[in-house]
């Protein structure tokens, strides 16, 4: 059964920082994986997504890489703002399944 | 394409009161999702449809917990009778047929049974 862990489960760390935030899973037989932020009583808004063929994946501050061989994946956040302060949770996604880790509270301190 | 709805966002009831949550997915999409989000348990599929047929129910945690997909545009998620232990958010996702396999979210659903 596919395991999804991330780590830290939270982290604090002042405006400017940048950081790291790291996924492992169990099972590398994944198609595609998929980083998530979520907001304090919101919905989930997607991030990234890597497919398996890929090493990783760019958008603006975020960077987020997928070793399947190993079972890890990480989450670059370049220069840390207070707005970036939310839970983000990675999920492997099978053939028709998806599994979420339990996330990683982050905040941003100004 | 206004996203994923769910409807309604709140919800409260009393125990042993049915409940019924209602999505409708991003038009196109041919798989629909349900998820359930508690701070015990975190994310957890509980369903999912393909072309309106269920396809895996292995997540729905017991009897009281039905869905259906009556066509493309709509599903519901039942809980009868309703239970303080079901208190969570449930979400709604779809998703096309195309490789990358990415999910999106509807806002969801926060249910509060007393």
């Amino acid at each position: 059964k596919q395991e999804v862990t991330q780590i830290p489960a939270a982290l604090s760390v002042p405006e400017g920082e940048n950081l790291v935030l790291n996924c492992s899973f169990t099972d590398s037989a994944i198609y595609n994986l998929q980083w998530f932020r979520q907001d304090p009583g919101k919905g989930l808004t997607s991030l990234l997504l890597i497919q398996s063929s890929q090493r990783e994946q760019t958008s603006g501050r975020l960077n987020a890489s997928l070793d399947k061989s190993s079972g890890r994946s990480t989450l670059y956040i370049a220069a840390s703002q207070p707005g970036d302060s939310a839970t983000y949770l990675c999920a492997v996604i099978m053939v028709n399944d998806m599994r979420f880790g339990a996330g990683t509270r982050l905040t941003v301190k100004p | 394409d206004a996203g994923v709805i769910q409807s309604p966002r709140h919800e409260v009831t009393e125990m042993g009161q049915e409940v019924t949550l209602r999505c409708k997915p991003i038009s196109g999409h041919d798989y629909l999702f349900w998820y359930r989000q508690t701070m015990m348990r975190g994310l957890e599929l509980l369903i999912y449809f393909n072309n309106n047929v269920p396809i895996d129910d292995s997540g729905m945690p017991e009897d009281r917990f039905s869905a259906k997909m009556p066509n493309a545009s709509f599903s519901t998620l039942k809980i009868q009778p309703s239970e303080p232990r079901d208190s969570a958010v449930y979400f709604c996702a779809s998703r096309g047929a195309g490789a990358s396999y990415e999910q999106y979210f509807g806002p969801g659903t926060r249910l509060t049974v007393t």
